[in-house]
Order: structure tokens, then sequence, then C-alpha cells
């Protein structure tokens, strides 16, 4: 067990609607990193948050968002879902020790757009 | 730009053969790196890193060496277990943000 711990487990939803997943980081961690995992693309990197500030921006889209808030939990917003958003997506923590450091995973959440 | 290559699987091999995942990288700078695995249905688990050339990481049997010279971290295991069974990522870190760039995955099957 990380200690990452990441809801919901299953979301299965529609084309055009928007989803929220949620992240709670390691007790004391600060940074939190979303990543997005598929078949075609493997593992992706979002977006980084530390802190509550956004510090680094990866291959996230514009239709995605998201924010960390002051007791350090984090949410994925995904918005005018399409079929190809279809993926596991993992949420990560890290400490506020000197870089680099060990990124601790959770167990993901699956997301299916029918 | 930063970026991981890894072998292309999948790999099957038998019980206690040997195992190597070739992973080579491209940065600017130095960067830190790292082989994470995920086993069915789970997230990723660091499984071993190193954070300056020539270090040797090392976890349950599986090592992996920072070679500058040839910007590799080959993953080696001189006698693998069914229980090994997972997708191996490599992957490397920056510094400056902690950004991760990872790898595309070797998935290793393990026969008894």
């Amino acid at each position: 067990d990380s200690g990452v711990t990441q809801t919901p487990k299953h979301l299965i939803t529609a084309t055009g609607q928007r989803v929220t997943l949620r992240c709670s980081p390691r007790s004391g961690d600060l940074s939190v990193y979303w990543y997005q995992q598929s078949l075609d693309q493997g593992l992706q990197f979002l977006i980084q948050y530390y802190n509550g500030e956004e510090r680094a921006k990866g291959n996230i889209l514009e239709r995605f968002s998201a924010q960390q808030f002051p007791d350090l939990h984090s949410e994925l917003n995904l918005s005018s879902l399409e079929l190809g958003d279809s993926a596991l997506y993992f949420c990560a923590s890290s400490g506020k020790g000197s870089l680099p450091e060990t990124q601790y995973f959770g167990p993901g959440t699956r997301l299916l757009v029918l | 730009g930063n970026s991981v290559t890894q072998m292309e699987g999948p790999v099957t091999l038998s019980e206690e053969a040997f195992l190597t995942i070739n992973c080579t990288y491209t940065a600017t700078g130095y960067p830190s790196l790292f082989w994470y695995v995920q086993y069915p249905g789970e997230g990723l688990q660091l499984l071993l890193k190193a954070t300056k050339a020539d270090d040797k990481g090392s976890n349950k049997g599986f090592e992996a060496t920072y070679r500058k010279e040839t910007t590799s971290f080959h993953l080696e295991k001189g006698s693998v277990q069914v229980s090994d069974s997972a997708v191996y990522f490599c992957a490397l870190s920056l510094d400056r943000t902690n950004d991760m760039r990872f790898g595309a995955g070797t998935r290793l099957t393990v026969k008894p």
C-alpha cells in the first residue's frame, strides 16, 4: 500500500460528459502528479501541483483541468469526454525533501467513456 | 527533449532464467533514473533508482547501473520467478521539477 488513495476505482460515463477524479496524497507529501495510461499512448504525465500551486504541465488537454486544495488532496476534472479519453488515470505524490524524489502511485481510476 | 526508450515486449521467460530489459535515455542535464513495476490491476511501485552516474540501484534481486557514457539504465535479474510477471517501466526525473518521463513499459511473463 503506497498510502496514496484514489476515488472512484471505476467510472463509466458517456461522451460529452464531465467527471471528477479525486486523489489523496501520502500524509505529509506536498506534491501531486497526474498521469494517464492508455494502451496506445503508454504512461503520460499530465500535470503536477506542489502545495496548491501548479508546478509543471505535461500532455494535458485543454478539456482537462486539475487543482490541489489546502488539505493537499487533488482533483482532476475531465470534460467534454471523448471515447479516446478512456484510460487509467493515476495520481502520485512525493514529499518535500530535496529533489529528486520518489513518486508514490495510487491504484488508479479506470475511466470508460461509452 | 527528455525521454526514455525501453525494449519492446512482451518478454516471456522460464523460471530461473536471466532477465535483461534495456533502457536508454535522452536528457538535458543530469537526470535521476528509476525502474517502476506494475503488477496486474495495481498502480506503479518503485523497484529501484539511481541518482548519479555509476550508481547501482538494487532491490528484490533486480539491479540496474546508471551508465552516463552509454546513457543507459538496463534492468537485470539473475533468476526470475513467476511472481516477477508484471510490466516494468524505466523512467527519468529532472531535478528542477521532479517531472517524470516514462518509457513505454515492457511486459514480462515468467512461466513455471
